[in-house]
């Protein structure tokens, strides 16, 4: 079974500074990984997906890697600003037999103090 | 922008009450998803769709039952609901490939 963890779990820094998060995975056998935002109380919005063949993606200010071997994923953040904050998922789908199927970490909380 | 829409928004309603939660998108795609999550919990899959007439249970056990009956619409149904239905439940959908998935705002249910 698929097991998916985030680190850390919450993390605070000042704006302007740049962050890391980290996504692991237990089953290598991806399809994709994709990254998501969520402000509380609200859906997921999508920021970044990754094919299980590619190395990285960019989004502006965001650069998500991708290393399947090792069952990791980063979230590069650059230049936070304070409308970054919210909580980031990664969610990791399945392939083989649970293609279709996808498992999300519990989340990083990030803060970004003005 | 993703075209994924979920009604109500809020929902509180008592023991025993048959609800329905709607799901709709307008984006065309095949493959559709409802998770549920628990306040400052992960997201866990409870249903899914490849296409029409085609479901499939997640990885959480859960008592609701869905349908998908046309491409845009993936309702969700809980017959007789219960306090321990109470949480947030989120629709998703993505394009058969390359599986991108988009998500709905959320439907906060509570159960009194």
């Amino acid at each position: 079974k698929q097991e998916v963890t985030q680190i850390p779990a919450a993390l605070s820094v000042p704006e302007g500074e740049n962050l890391v998060l980290n996504c692991s995975f237990t089953d290598s056998a991806i399809y994709n990984l994709q990254w998501f935002r969520q402000d509380p109380g609200k859906g997921l919005t999508s920021l970044l997906l990754i094919q299980s063949s590619q190395r990285e993606q960019t989004s502006g200010r965001l650069n998500a890697s991708l290393d399947k071997s090792s069952g990791r994923s980063t979230l590069y953040i650059a230049a936070s600003q304070p409308g970054d904050s919210a909580t980031y998922l990664c969610a990791v789908m399945g392939g083989g037999t649970n293609a279709g199927k996808s498992t999300f970490g519990d989340g990083t909380t990030l803060t970004v103090k003005p | 922008e993703a075209d994924i829409y979920q009604t109500p928004r809020y929902l509180v309603i008592g023991t025993g009450k048959k609800i329905t939660l709607e799901c709709s998108q307008t984006m065309g795609h095949d493959k559709m998803y409802w998770y549920q999550q628990d306040p400052g919990m992960e997201l866990h899959l409870i249903h899914y769709s490849y296409g029409v007439n085609s479901t499939e249970k997640g990885d959480l056990s859960s008592e609701s039952t869905v349908s998908r009956i046309r491409t845009e619409h993936f309702p969700l149904t809980l017959e007789s609901a219960r306090p321990s239905h109470t949480s947030q439940y989120l629709c998703a959908s993505s394009r058969g490939g390359y599986n991108e998935q988009f998500f709905g705002p959320g439907t906060r249910l509570t159960v009194l």
